[in-house]
């Protein structure tokens, strides 16, 4: 069956340090993989798009990989801030937008 | 300007009731959803509509049914409703062949 799992249910770092963030899918074939963001009572936000034939794409302190191989998609935030706490959802196939389970982020000060 | 609206935010209601939840996007988007996010924040999709037509059904109970007005609305009505109906439910859009998608900001529906 189709699956998409966010390995952590919860993540908690330092301000400063890098978080990494892991979205793994099987019996997909994705053309794209997307990156959101939730905060508490809000919807999910878009952050990142990266298609299969890129191997890693960034916007700012935010940077994702994409392995079709490994099937899997590694999101990282550099120099994290308390205000980087959120959940993150990974999503793909196009026609329905599949989210993963979602990581809850916290960055302590 | 709100791309992406829902009303109403709150809904509370008892078991038994038919409610319905209004949807509404100015972003000129081909492609409107439904998910519900349970309490375990999972969000599940329920519907999708291109241009007014049902695309995708995930199995969701014959007592939910979306209404497509026009391309800009999609709402959507539940009958008898249970207790497990309580959830947050979100309206999103996206261009054709969804690449980024605007969510609403979500209605809580609380069954009692």
């Amino acid at each position: 069956s189709q699956k998409i799992e966010q390995n952590s249910e919860a993540l908690n770092i330092q301000e400063g340090k890098t978080a990494t963030l892991t979205c793994n899918y099987t019996n997909y074939s994705p053309a794209y993989l997307q990156w959101y963001r939730q905060d508490p009572g809000r919807g999910p936000v878009f952050l990142l798009l990266i298609r299969e034939n890129e191997k890693e794409k960034r916007k700012e302190r935010l940077k994702v990989t994409f392995d079709t191989t490994l099937k899997q998609s590694l999101f990282h935030i550099t120099a994290s801030q308390p205000a980087d706490s959120a959940t993150y959802l990974c999503a793909l196939d196009p026609d329905k937008l599949i989210f993963g389970t979602g990581t809850r982020l916290q960055v302590f000060p | 300007d709100t791309a992406v609206s829902q009303t109403p935010k709150y809904l509370v209601t008892q078991m038994g009731n038919d409610k319905s939840i209004k949807c509404e996007q100015n972003l000129g988007h081909d492609t409107m959803y439904w998910y519900k996010q349970d309490s375990k924040k999972f969000l599940k999709i329920m519907f999708s509509y291109n241009n007014k037509e049902l695309i995708i059904n995930e199995t969701v109970p014959n007592r939910f049914s979306p209404k497509s007005p026009d391309k800009a609305h999609l709402n959507l009505h539940i009958n008898s409703l249970e207790l497990g109906d309580s959830a947050v439910y979100f309206c999103a859009s996206s261009t054709i062949g969804g690449t980024e998608a605007f969510f609403g900001q979500g209605t809580r529906l609380t069954v009692v």
